[in-house]
């Protein structure tokens, strides 16, 4: 079947400019991930839902970075007046439901110049 | 933080297996031992995980020795499409916390 999708793959923005982020999680994975990856480092965990309500958004370096996931399945990485350092990959994951095994997408790649 | 230790490098020639270690010495009695691995510019795809005993599956075999302070991933027939980052990661299934800490891996490198 289908495996978590994310879109756009790249994405070039100016610094000071909002982005978006779109993650289509496997059909009937309750729980969504996102996680940031900068060069040469592992995924770095930014935050996750249960269902429709984040239930741990610490991983959020900052209040620029917001994500919503309103249905329940599609979620969206929303990051305002982006800045050099936000260039990275930024990779979602799915799982059936809380603590299962996760599955990746491909990432998207955001680079602020 | 990550609660792994993995050597930064390995290389493996094609068609031997590849052993990869994992130290995770301060692994509680819930946490399960996940293997994840990372082709260049693709997402980490998940491997194989397990609690006390050895697991294997089509892509590989995992060995937790008895006291679970250490694992290793094995990949019986290597191939130059397994060159990527492997992570080791321990994780509580029944936590409220849903992150993964994925330290900086081992990357295996393949040669024909």
């Amino acid at each position: 079947g289908a495996g978590v999708s994310q879109t756009p793959s790249n994405k070039v923005t100016e610094k000071g400019k909002y982005v978006e982020l779109r993650c289509d999680p496997i059909s009937g994975h309750t729980a969504l991930y996102w996680y940031r990856q900068s060069l040469g480092q592992g995924p770095e965990f930014l935050i996750y839902f249960q269902g429709t309500g984040a239930a741990d958004d610490s991983g959020l370096p900052n209040d620029r970075f917001f994500a919503v996931r309103p249905e329940g399945s599609v979620s969206t990485l929303k990051i305002q007046r982006t800045e050099r350092g936000d260039s990275a990959v930024y990779l979602c994951a799915s799982s059936l439901t809380q603590g299962d095994t996760q599955y990746f997408g491909p990432g998207t790649r955001l680079t602020v110049l | 933080d990550a609660k792994t230790t993995q050597p930064p490098s390995m290389d493996c020639a094609e068609g031997r297996a590849a052993n990869l270690p994992c130290n995770h010495s301060t692994i509680s009695g819930n946490e399960y031992v996940y293997w994840y691995r990372q082709i260049h510019s693709q997402g980490p795809q998940y491997i194989i995980h397990g609690l006390k005993n050895n697991e294997t599956n089509e892509m590989a075999s995992l060995i937790i020795t008895e006291d679970r302070k250490s694992s290793t991933l094995i990949l019986p027939h290597a191939t130059l499409r397994d060159t990527a980052v492997y992570y080791c990661i321990v994780a509580d299934r029944g936590s409220t916390l849903g992150r993964l800490y994925f330290g900086r891996g081992t990357q295996l490198t393949v040669w024909p």
